[in-house]
């Protein structure tokens, strides 16, 4: 079964350093997601993208990140300078339509000390 | 404002017993709606979906959940829980281009 793919699992930064987490994609989706959870709160919604631009943000997600698709299969999320509150689990998903059958990946857990 | 609400934070249930786990939205309109189930260190995996049409969808694992526009509810069932079954369950609303989630509603099965 077709699976988004997630690196790195478990990431441990230092505050104020820039982080990518990466994901790929199942192949024929053409939709892009990033949500985060914070430990122990609910997932929430960071950003959409199609047709490489951004298509909705949230208010989490400030000018501190970025989303990109440099290649035709890597969707990455850029942190440029973390904070302690950015810890959290990042799920990467994507979709074929914007009809939301969203599939997840295994998801990153970012640690800022 | 659209919102998901799942009520229960912890539920513990018997294995063999029946489970319904509540989700109640607040949307403008009918949203697509979702169970997913999260293990632990785990991703979300999608149990079941509504988008319209028959008001009782079935699942993956057994599961089960109805959609009750006059309650504003989508609550997820099983009829026989299994251990494996323990995890954390998240309702989720959308409409185009992003999914609301619940709080999660964590299982605990005792055997």
């Amino acid at each position: 079964e077709p699976e988004v793919t997630q690196t790195p699992s478990h990431q441990v930064t230092q505050m104020g350093q820039e982080v990518i987490l990466r994901c790929v994609p199942i192949s024929n989706h053409l939709y892009f997601y990033w949500y985060r959870q914070i430990l122990g709160q609910k997932v929430e919604f960071l950003v959409s993208f199609y047709n490489n631009e951004i298509s909705e943000k949230s208010e989490i997600f400030d000018d501190q990140f970025s989303v990109e698709r440099p290649d035709g299969s890597n969707f990455t999320l850029k942190i440029r300078s973390t904070k302690l509150e950015d810890s959290a689990m990042y799920f990467c998903a994507s979709s074929e339509t914007g009809a939301n059958v969203l599939t997840f990946g295994a998801g990153s857990r970012l640690t800022v000390l | 404002a659209q919102s998901v609400t799942q009520p229960d934070i912890h539920i513990t249930v018997s294995e063999g017993a029946s489970l319904e786990l509540r989700c109640n939205y607040s949307y403008g309109a009918t949203p697509y709606l979702f169970w997913y189930v999260q293990s632990p260190g785990q991703g979300l995996q999608l149990l079941l979906k509504y988008f319209s049409g028959d008001t009782l969808v079935q699942g993956i694992k057994g599961f089960e959940a109805e959609f009750k526009r006059s309650q504003s509810s989508f609550n997820l069932r099983k009829p026989s829980v299994h251990w494996s079954d323990a995890a954390e369950y998240f309702c989720a609303g959308g409409g185009y281009n992003k999914l609301i989630f619940g709080a999660g509603t964590r299982l605990a099965v005792h055997p």
